[in-house]
């Protein structure tokens, strides 16, 4: 299976702070690597998909990178409707994983 | 409008067994996989199964692997799950989440989730 390993768990930021999220696969997964949103007690959203591919109605200062084993998600200017849970998902292969979450609060 | 709606979620015993299911609405329902997601209480996000777009391809997680089954009705736009020898371990929400293709890969569209609870 391939693991996905996201950090920081956990970050502390402020309103207009760039903010960046890492994911590392344990094994090369070319782009096929999206982000997730989730905010307390909702399903996730899709946020970006093929490792930089903005999901349709999600704000552009969403953006991702990455590709192979290295991917990141960043934040260009964090809004207050920003705060929640952002997951990485590798779709290369099945078993589908998830990476462990990262948990974005105010400073 | 693409919905999905699931139902079906219970406090069960352990060894007990449950279906759940997920109405689709909005979209093809042969033109896409569909998934099964859980998230255990206060943890992260799992893949438990998905289903091609056919129907004719089934995937599932090596945790429920031999006790769950996912299927679906096409005349009906229904997704189910069936689970049975259930485990503490197996409480969750549930997701039901849309492929964008008909093969797995990423999860465009989610439902609002079903609470399964298993405990004695």
């Amino acid at each position: 299976d391939i693991q996905m390993t996201q950090s920081p768990s956990s970050l502390s930021a402020s309103v207009r702070d760039r903010v960046t999220i890492t994911c590392r696969a344990s094994r090369n997964i070319g782009d096929f690597l999206n982000w997730y949103q989730q905010k307390p007690g909702r399903a996730p959203n899709l946020l970006i998909h093929g490792a930089s591919r903005l999901q349709s109605g999600v704000p552009s200062r969403f953006s991702g990178s990455g590709s192979g084993t290295d991917f990141t998600l960043t934040i260009s200017s964090l809004q207050p409707e920003d705060f929640a849970t952002y997951y990485c998902q590798q779709s290369f292969t099945t078993p589908l994983t998830f990476g462990g979450g990262t948990k974005v609060e105010i400073k | 409008e693409v919905q999905l709606l699931e139902s079906g979620g219970n406090l069960v015993q352990p060894g007990g067994s449950l279906r759940l299911s997920c109405r689709a609405s909005g979209f093809m329902f042969s033109s896409h996989a569909l998934n099964w997601v859980r998230q255990a209480p206060g943890k992260g996000l799992e893949w438990v199964s998905s289903i091609s777009g056919t129907g004719g391809s089934t995937y599932y997680a090596d945790s429920v692997k031999g006790r769950f089954t996912i299927s679906k009705d096409k005349s009906k736009n229904i997704l189910y799950l069936q689970m049975n020898s259930l485990r503490a371990e197996d409480t969750a929400v549930y997701y039901c989440a849309r492929d964008p293709t008909v093969t797995p890969d990423y999860f465009d569209y989610w439902g609002q989730g079903t609470l399964v609870t298993v405990s004695s």
